[in-house]
């Protein structure tokens, strides 16, 4: 069974840092794209990062650009999401997620990130 | 940016068709999914590549796409459809979401 598991949810301070996991089972995790989209009531879903399988090509949304760092352990099946200089609006529950055809083919169950003084 | 649009809410009577739009600027052009999210859990792929079905995922969600418009079908709903939908296409190397519609299944 394909899964994706998150961890890493917290509290932070603003201007602060927290890092995110997210351990994959179930599939060749090396032969995947990976992906982590971020959800909060007000914006809805929105794309915040994405690696190819060997980390050669990296996407960053804009809004999150200069301040995350996504990586990956093929060997540890892990995906990764540093996130530094986090603000209010980086408040949200964050998702990884499987790039398949075109799609975001299984999702994780979601991790949240408060992030308040 | 690339902006989609959703309407927020449909109604739909059990075992009636419910139709969920999601517009874009030449939006025929891409290639749309669309996912389900029920509350308190992740969303999962409904349709991809704008008309084809996961496995698992029952017959009755039909998807299509052309020129503006790309269509979510759900044919004899039934009340484990209520949930929210939202559509997904690529821009610029990136994924875009609709906004959600929510499906209230009367």
């Amino acid at each position: 069974e394909v899964q994706l598991v998150e961890s890493g949810e917290g509290l932070a301070q603003p201007g602060g840092s927290l890092r995110l996991s997210c351990a994959a089972s179930g599939f060749s995790f090396s032969d995947k794209t990976m992906h982590w989209v971020r959800q909060t009531p007000g914006r809805g879903l929105e794309f915040v990062s994405s690696i190819s399988t060997n980390g050669d090509h990296i996407y960053y949304a804009d809004s999150v650009k200069g301040r995350f760092t996504i990586s990956r352990d093929n060997s540890k099946n892990t995906l990764y999401l540093q996130m530094g200089s986090l603000r209010a609006e980086d408040m949200a529950v964050y998702y990884c997620a499987i790039e398949g055809d075109f799609c975001l083919d299984v999702w994780g169950q979601g991790t949240t990130v408060t992030v308040s003084s | 940016s690339y902006d989609l649009t959703q309407p927020p809410s449909v109604s739909v009577s059990p075992g009636q068709t419910a139709t969920i739009t999601c517009s874009g600027n030449k939006l025929g052009d891409k290639y749309v999914c669309w996912y389900q999210q029920k509350p308190g859990q992740s969303p999962v792929l409904v349709i991809y590549q704008d008309t084809k079905r996961p496995s698992g995922i029952p017959e009755r969600f039909s998807g299509s796409n052309s020129a503006n418009t790309a269509t979510l079908t759900i044919s004899g709903t039934q009340a484990v459809d209520e949930a929210d939908y939202f559509c997904q296409a690529w821009d610029s190397g990136t994924e875009v979401f609709g906004p959600g519609t929510k499906v209230t299944v009367l």
